[in-house]
């Protein structure tokens, strides 16, 4: 059964930093794409970041460049998401998803998904 | 980037009604569309992908249709546990992968 687990999240001042993590199992992490997808309270899903199969490849949305890096260890079955320079606006609930295929394609698997709050 | 707006924003509709959403993208993305079904609290659910082909275990009442920039979602008899948001996604190219802003279907 697939699954996706993810933790780091939490409250944190703007400014700060926050890495999140994404636990994958029951598939092979490094056949698949991966993204990170979120959603403010209340409001609708927004893409964040997305990596390829081996991490040869990143993209992000315009709004969390050059402050959000994603990266994975496939030996560690782990895709992480490290957020820095955090704004008020990044307050979401963060979610880790598996691409269908191995390209970064549309989202089969979600995991429960994480809060990120940014308050001071 | 590209831009997807979904039609209506909210829709009314009863057990047993066919229910038809739209999604409309700023340029062309061929037949790179995916639905999404999501309710409260819980993570989006795949429904369709390449616009048209259902997800393993999806029921045959959701099917799907469009290419280039206008598409559409349909749910040939709405049941109860169809009452949800609805996403449509474009991944033609990485502007990033952009989201529509969803359509809330309620039970009249």
């Amino acid at each position: 059964e697939v699954q996706l687990v993810e933790s780091g999240g939490g409250l944190v001042q703007p400014g700060g930093s926050l890495r999140l993590s994404c636990s994958a199992s029951g598939f092979t992490l490094g056949t698949y794409a991966m993204h990170w997808v979120r959603q403010a309270p209340g409001k609708g899903l927004q893409y964040v970041s997305a990596i390829s199969n081996n991490g040869g490849s990143t993209y992000y949305a315009d709004s969390v460049k050059g402050r959000f890096t994603i990266s994975r260890d496939n030996s560690k079955n782990t895709l992480y998401l490290q957020m820095s320079s955090l704004r008020a606006e990044d307050t979401a609930v963060y979610y880790c998803v598996k691409s269908r295929t191995t390209m970064v394609s549309p989202g089969d698997y979600w995991g429960q998904g994480t809060l990120v709050t940014v308050s001071s | 980037d590209i831009q997807m707006t979904q039609s209506p924003s909210t829709l009314s509709a009863s057990v047993g009604d066919r229910v038809t959403i739209t999604c409309r993208a700023s340029q062309s993305i061929d037949i790179w569309l995916a639905w999404y079904q999501q309710k409260p609290g819980k993570a989006p659910k795949l429904l369709i992908y390449k616009a048209s082909s259902l997800e393993s275990g999806v029921p045959s009442r959701f099917s799907a249709s469009g290419s280039g920039t206008e598409f559409t979602l349909t749910i040939s008899s709405l049941q109860p546990d169809d009452f949800a948001t609805y996403y449509c996604q474009q991944y033609n190219s990485y502007s990033p992968y952009t989201f529509g802003q969803g359509t809330k279907l309620e039970i009249k």
